[in-house]
């Protein structure tokens, strides 16, 4: 089966780091994005990737492992707002979306 | 530009009773996507169209049913609601499936059923 593994809840203090990690087993690999999700709200686009490395995009980055089936979202200089779940998600063979069940981030003053 | 809008946002059903959920795009997107999200759980795909007039199966079809009549529209219908429907309906489209084509989410319907 298909299967995309993440953090349930991690806690970070504001103007800190944070990793948030994704494992992933999918039937084929077209490309792995991250969301981010305000409670209450929906999914938003964050980033992208499909070769291996790191992707920047301000105050966030994304990791890409393919051979060892893993990424990492990095979020620095963290802020209140940034207090949301963050999904991965796996675009499989069939070009279907496959979701983790997301972290729930939480950020502390 | 609207983007991706969803009626109703909250609905409360009693078992056996049926309703539809309407999903409306302006982006002219060919894909659109219907998920459900429950607590502890990923986003689960219920159904979804390739293009106007296609609907295809998605993990959890059981108890729905579509239709996608115009382009612009996505309807999912709860032929006879049970409580373990119980759950946020989000809406998603998309122009392709190349590269970073994205889903554009529309903002959930939260259903309960008693």
């Amino acid at each position: 089966g298909q299967n995309i593994d993440q953090p349930t809840e991690m806690t970070a203090t504001e103007g800190a780091i944070v990793q948030i990690n994704c494992t992933y087993q999918t039937s084929g690999f077209n490309g792995l994005f991250w969301y981010q999700q305000h409670a209450g709200e929906a999914p938003t686009f964050l980033s992208y990737n499909v070769l291996d490395g790191l992707e920047e995009k301000g105050r966030f980055s994304s990791f890409l492992s393919r051979s060892k089936g893993y990424s990492y979202l990095l979020l620095k200089e963290l802020q209140m707002k940034d207090s949301a779940s963050y999904l991965c998600a796996v675009r499989d063979q069939d070009y279907q979306l496959i979701w983790g069940a997301g972290t729930k981030l939480i950020i502390k003053p | 530009n609207a983007g991706v809008t969803q009626t109703p946002k909250f609905r409360v059903l009693k078992t056996g009773q049926s309703m539809t959920l309407l999903c409306a795009q302006d982006m002219n997107h060919e894909y659109m996507y219907w998920y459900r999200q429950d607590p502890g759980m990923g986003l689960r795909l219920i159904y979804y169209s390739a293009s106007e007039g296609t609907t295809d199966k998605g993990e959890v079809p059981n108890g729905y049913n579509v239709s996608r009549l115009k382009k612009q529209n996505f309807l999912l219908g709860l032929e006879s609601a049970a409580p373990s429907q119980t759950s946020v309906y989000f809406c998603a489209s998309t122009s392709g499936l190349a590269g970073s084509d994205t889903q554009y989410f529309g903002p959930g319907t939260r259903l309960t059923v008693l």
